[in-house]
């Protein structure tokens, strides 16, 4: 089905491991965006890419790093994982910096131990 | 400070008939746009109806109206003629245009979760 596929939908880590979060979109969007969600919260944005080539903090940054590795493309590397960052992760995309639709993956839920 | 309020942690509403999910939010920019989002528990987020500050007319989406009062600064999304298939938690949504780093920014409410019977 065309639309945001993230990999992978279920993480375990421990303390201190690094791990990548994949996300691909099929929908020729410019701007992607990587957002976490915590228990009785909304999501709150990580990072987010306006277009290829740029990258951008978003309100909760710390601990994260991301990637536009081409249009179709944008990743979310945690380097040192910390039980704060158990949450679910969601990769969206939309079709111009500030489109007025913005596509959802499925999540992905990571557990750090 | 937060950006976006939803009151209602929490609505029951009975099949078939209509409700209503208030929103409030904070901004001084006089361009944003409002967004509402559907989470079942599936956990997927589904997008349901945008409002721009400067459209005239509230938006509609089938079932999904805004009762958009810029004065007031609300964005409530009225649901008419409930379904078993509404129960989810609802997400209302702000963008902002300045400074302009903000315009991919999405800053959500804390969510409603809407629960219909039979």
């Amino acid at each position: 089905n065309a639309g945001v596929t993230q990999t992978p939908k279920f993480q375990v880590l421990k303390t201190g491991q690094s791990m990548t979060l994949q996300c691909a979109q099929d929908m020729n969007h410019n701007s992607m965006y990587w957002y976490r969600q915590d228990p009785g919260m909304g999501l709150r944005l990580i990072y987010y890419s306006a277009s290829e080539g740029t990258t951008d903090k978003g309100e909760v940054p710390n601990g994260y790093n991301v990637s536009r590795l081409n249009k179709r493309e944008f990743s979310l590397r945690l380097e040192s994982a910390a039980p704060s960052q158990t949450s679910v992760y969601f990769c969206a995309s939309s079709l111009k910096e500030g489109g007025t639709e913005a596509f959802f993956g499925q999540g992905t839920r990571l557990t750090v131990v | 400070a937060q950006k976006i309020t939803q009151t209602q942690p929490g609505m029951f509403v009975q099949e078939k008939e209509a409700v209503t999910l208030d929103c409030t939010y904070d901004t001084s920019d006089p361009s944003y746009g409002l967004f509402w989002y559907k989470q079942p528990s599936s956990g997927e987020m589904i997008f349901l109806i945008y409002q721009g500050s400067y459209d005239q007319q509230n938006a509609t989406e089938g079932r999904y109206s805004l009762n958009f009062q810029k004065a007031r600064k609300s964005a409530n999304l009225v649901i008419s003629a409930s379904q078993l298939g509404d129960s989810a938690m609802y997400f209302c949504a702000m963008r902002e245009t300045s400074p302009p780093d903000s315009w991919g920014k999405l800053q959500f409410g804390a969510g409603t979760q809407v629960v219909v019977t039979p």
